[in-house]
């Protein structure tokens, strides 16, 4: 069972270079997320999608765009990239209801330098 | 807007000590509660959940209660191992934001033998 599949593992970006984050799941969820994770800070909301063709912004979406063509897929875009977007980047997803846990992936840990 | 505190770490505990992490929320309607533990270099997983009041969920040894008089949804085990040392989130998630989860900061449980 794969579940959540984040690539790359890791990443070391030059200012200003941009990239993309993959994240595809297996498990036919409509709702998927990306979160960043920052030391002490907890994980903070970035981008959701409850659905193929339908973004969200969640709490700190800036410097980052998505689209989710696919239930599958929801890859995460970096255009820009800045030193404050250093940190772990997590996908998750799962089904409508709020009562279902979400599953998470391994994680990207992306340094901006 | 809907937050989740649960208290500072580092906690280092010998093995087959009592844990107790406490947490506490602030929600506007009534959310779901879940703690997920996240080991060294990977994504987390859920640990355990609870949808209602008075819910106790349980997994592992771990044991949490979903007390809305007092906002409160406590994570404890009796008696911790080594292997338990992780660090532990807890969350929330409500019908808004596409069920999107909330967390706390993280605390981080060391345990040794």
């Amino acid at each position: 069972n794969a579940g959540v599949t984040q690539t790359p593992k890791f990443r070391i970006l030059k200012i200003g270079q941009s990239m993309t984050l993959q994240c595809t799941q297996d498990m036919n969820h409509n709702y998927m997320y990306w979160y960043r994770q920052d030391p002490g800070m907890g994980l903070k909301l970035i981008y959701y999608s409850v659905g193929a063709g339908i973004t969200d912004k969640g709490e700190v979406p800036n410097g980052y765009n998505v689209s989710r063509s696919t239930t599958e897929d929801f890859p995460l875009r970096l255009e820009l990239a800045a030193p404050s977007q250093t940190s772990v980047y997590f996908c998750a997803s799962s089904y409508w209801d709020n009562n279902q846990p979400q599953h998470f992936g391994d994680g990207t840990r992306l340094s901006i330098l | 807007g809907n937050s989740v505190t649960q208290m500072e770490g580092p906690v280092t505990l010998s093995e087959e000590a009592f844990l107790t992490i406490n947490c506490t929320y602030t929600a506007t309607g009534y959310p779901s509660l879940f703690w997920y533990v996240q080991y060294p270099g990977e994504g987390l997983q859920l640990l355990l959940k609870a949808t209602k009041a008075d819910d106790k969920g349980s997994n592992k040894g771990f044991e949490a209660t979903y007390r809305k008089e007092t906002t409160s949804f406590h994570l404890e085990k009796g008696s911790v191992q080594v292997s338990d040392s992780a660090v532990y989130f807890c969350a929330l998630s409500e019908r808004q934001a596409g069920t999107a989860l909330i967390f706390g900061k993280g605390t981080t449980l060391s345990v040794s033998s």
